[in-house]
């Protein structure tokens, strides 16, 4: 059972339009992460946050931006999407000492 | 840096027989290692962790792991596999003592299990 939810499930969405990606937890997790991966391929870190107000980019550039005004909610933005953000998103978080918990992610296709 | 190797992109097995993936790391101080598991349009599940003490981890599912500080290992094993088992899984890797490092993962082994 996830203990971090992801919204929408699967998006397909014209090229141009403005998203966001909710992620919500409910387990107090300080730090919070989004990975993008291609399907069947690797996870690339492209956000991650320690806790309230604080935002980080990750290993992978991206166009997406993060906010973390709530402890509980970190959703991903996509001003302008574009056929290569094509992807699935994964959320996740972590405490001290503990596993990455992850949701079961948003695939999102531009066309 | 902290790096995660895979060397198999793909494992295949039949069904019954025992199963190894492999996972190589390299971290500055101790590692905390962790096995993911991911089936098709989901997220990562957890199968197991090491932090430290027993070097032989167990797991979810029947699933355990083996840790070898010389050798910097942690492969996964099953004794017997099951075509439950096929998905694709994933080794990361964390400096235990340094909680503001990011957890590294390696690219991923797929693993097929042939009835």
């Amino acid at each position: 059972e996830a203990d971090i939810y992801q919204t929408p499930r699967y998006l397909v969405i014209g090229t141009g339009k403005k998203i966001t990606l909710e992620c919500s937890q409910t387990m107090g997790h300080d730090k919070m992460y989004w990975y993008q991966q291609d399907p069947g391929m690797e996870l690339h870190l492209i956000h991650y946050s320690y806790g309230v107000n604080s935002t980080e980019k990750g290993d992978l550039s991206s166009e997406s931006t993060v906010s973390r005004i709530r402890t509980e909610h970190f959703p991903l933005t996509l001003e302008s999407a574009r056929p290569s953000h094509t992807s699935q998103y994964l959320c996740a978080g972590s405490s001290y000492n503990s596993p990455l918990h992850f949701g079961n992610g948003t695939r999102l296709t531009v066309t | 840096a902290q790096s995660v190797a895979q060397p198999e992109d793909q494992v295949n097995v039949a069904e019954g027989n025992p199963l190894t993936v492999k996972c190589t790391y390299s971290v500055s101080g101790n590692p905390y290692l962790f096995w993911y598991v991911q089936y098709p349009n989901r997220g990562l599940q957890f199968l197991l962790k090491y932090i430290t003490g027993d070097n032989l981890v167990k797991g979810s599912y029947g699933f355990e792991a083996e840790f070898n500080k010389s050798q910097t290992s942690f492969h996964l094993k099953k004794l017997s596999a099951l075509v439950s088992d096929s998905a694709l899984y994933f080794c990361a890797v964390r400096d235990r003592e340094n909680y503001g490092q990011n957890f590294v993962f390696g690219p991923g082994t797929r693993l097929s299990v042939l009835p």
